[in-house]
């Protein structure tokens, strides 16, 4: 079974600070990989996923990135964050099912 | 395009009452079906899951059915207790070319059971 480790738990930045937000898979290979955010009174939203190193494909225009630098691991980042980029942040790795990480409680002051 | 619709909360019941969390999705072809719970300050857990039409999903008291005809999913439970309080997510899978990816959820459910 698959092991999804996503930190920090819960994070507290300043706008117009960086941003990185780290997702690292144990328990499979070749992993398809997505980044969820969940905005306050909001569902979950598709922000990235990646089928491989390197690839990366952005569902929605926001002024967040993502990488994959190695195979199990994913990154979210930002130059500069928004008030608006306050929310819960989830990885997940999915195919037949998901699996996800215990989320990152994203708050920017 | 692929969609999850679910009843808004919240939802407050007593503890013992029937539950119904309402879903229904539009697709192209036939996607499987998820309920996800997120209990307090914790991430997402598979609570359960359908394949194909008329697949029912159990877990902890839970259940699901798969209704092509409706395209619906909704969830129930005969007797909730307080630790089913939580926010819980229906959702499909979009296919990509053929290898499965990308939940697509419903806005999420709150449950407040009281005692």
């Amino acid at each position: 079974s698959q092991t999804i480790h996503q930190w920090p738990a819960t994070l507290v930045q300043p706008v117009g600070s960086p941003l990185s937000l780290e997702c690292t898979v144990e328990g499979t290979s070749n992993p398809n990989l997505y980044w969820y955010r969940q905005a306050a009174g909001r569902g979950l939203q598709l922000l990235f996923y990646s089928v491989g190193i390197g690839q990366i494909s952005s569902e929605v225009p926001q002024n967040l990135s993502a990488s994959r630098p190695q195979d199990r691991q994913f990154i979210l980042s930002s130059k500069k964050l928004l008030l608006s980029d306050s929310g819960f942040y989830l990885c997940a790795s999915i195919r037949a099912s998901a699996f996800f990480g215990q989320g990152t409680r994203l708050t920017v002051v | 395009g692929n969609s999850v619709t679910q009843m808004e909360g919240p939802v407050t019941l007593s503890e013992e009452a029937f539950l119904t969390i309402n879903c229904t999705y539009t697709a192209t072809g036939y996607p499987s079906l998820f309920w996800y719970v997120q209990y307090p300050g914790e991430g997402l857990q598979l609570l359960l899951k359908a394949t194909k039409a008329d697949d029912k999903g159990s877990n902890k008291g839970f259940e699901a059915t798969y209704r092509k005809e409706t395209t619906s999913f909704h969830l129930e439970k005969g007797s909730v207790q307080v630790s089913d309080s939580a926010v819980y997510f229906c959702a499909q899978i979009k296919n990509y070319g053929g290898s499965q990816g990308n939940l697509i959820f419903g806005k999420g459910t709150k449950l407040s059971v009281k005692p």
